[in-house]
C-alpha cells in the first residue's frame, strides 16, 4: 500500500511569489492535514480536509489556503511568500474521526522543504 | 485550548540501556488520544505508539511502553535496550476524538551512542 506521497520535495522561491504544494493521501483515507514544521515554532496545525470540506484551520492568516479534491488528493497554497514562510510542510493523511477502525493515527509524507530567499 | 509541553529538548543514552522521554500536556476533554510520533533525519514522521485515554492499561509495542497518568496529564515514553536506529526526534502528540487536529509538543532530540 503506498504512502502518503507528497510533490515537490524540495522548492526555493522569492518574497512575494506564490506556491502550490500537493498531497496524494494512502488510498482509502479520505482526511488529509497539513503542517508547518519550523525549528523555531515547532509543528503548527494548518488546516485539515475530508470530503473536499475544510473542517478545522489553525491559526495562520489567510495568505494560507487549500482544497480538497473528490479523489482524497489535496492541495496547500501560500501567497505572498514571506521569509518566515520557509519551513518543511508536511501532510498527513487518516481515516475520518468517527469511522469505527479509525486509531486516531495520521500517517505522514516526508515533506516538502520550502525555502524563500 | 489543548498544549503539550517536553520538557527535554534533547537527549542521549548509551546503546542497549534504557531511557524516558517526558511529556505532560493540558486539556478538558475526557476522549482524547496520545501519541509518540518519531521523526528520524530522513524526516518521515511515524508512530511509536498510541494510547486511548479511556483506557488505564499503559501500552506498550515491543521495546517501547508509555507511562500513561491521567490524573497527573502526564505520557513519558520509555525505551528499552536502545538501539543505533532509534537516534530522531521524538514529538509527543494530543488529538481529541471526533477531531483529526493533533496538538504537538516541541520534541526530544534523542541520541543514541554506541
Amino acid at each position: 500500500k503506498a504512502g502518503v506521497t507528497q510533490t515537490p520535495r524540495y522548492l526555493i522561491k522569492t518574497r512575494g511569489q506564490q506556491v502550490t504544494l500537493s498531497c496524494s493521501p494512502i488510498s482509502g483515507h479520505r482526511s488529509v492535514s497539513w503542517y508547518q514544521q519550523t525549528p523555531g515554532q515547532g509543528l503548527q496545525f494548518l488546516f485539515e480536509y475530508f470530503s473536499e470540506t475544510q473542517r478545522n484551520k489553525g491559526n495562520f492568516p489567510g495568505r494560507f489556503s487549500g482544497r480538497q479534491f473528490s479523489n482524497s488528493r489535496s492541495e496547500m497554497n501560500v501567497s505572498t511568500l514571506e521569509l518566515g514562510d520557509s519551513a518543511l510542510y508536511l501532510c498527513a493523511s487518516s481515516l475520518p474521526p468517527g469511522q469505527r477502525v479509525n486509531t486516531g493515527e495520521l500517517f505522514f509524507g516526508e515533506g516538502s522543504r520550502l525555502t524563500v530567499l | 485550548a489543548q498544549t503539550v509541553t517536553q520538557s527535554q529538548p534533547e537527549m542521549s543514552v548509551q546503546e542497549a540501556e534504557t531511557v524516558t522521554l517526558s511529556c505532560t500536556y493540558d486539556t478538558s476533554e475526557n476522549n482524547y488520544y496520545l501519541f509518540w510520533y518519531k521523526q528520524p533525519p530522513s524526516r518521515q514522521m511515524i508512530l511509536v505508539i498510541r494510547q486511548e485515554a479511556y483506557k488505564q492499561q499503559n501500552a506498550t509495542e515491543n521495546r517501547f511502553s508509555v507511562n500513561f497518568q491521567k490524573a497527573a496529564k502526564s505520557f513519558s515514553l520509555k525505551i528499552s535496550d536502545s538501539q543505533l536506529g532509534d537516534t530522531a526526534m521524538y514529538f509527543c502528540a494530543f488529538m481529541k476524538h471526533a477531531n483529526n487536529d493533533m496538538r504537538f509538543g516541541a520534541g526530544t532530540r534523542l541520541t543514541v551512542k554506541p
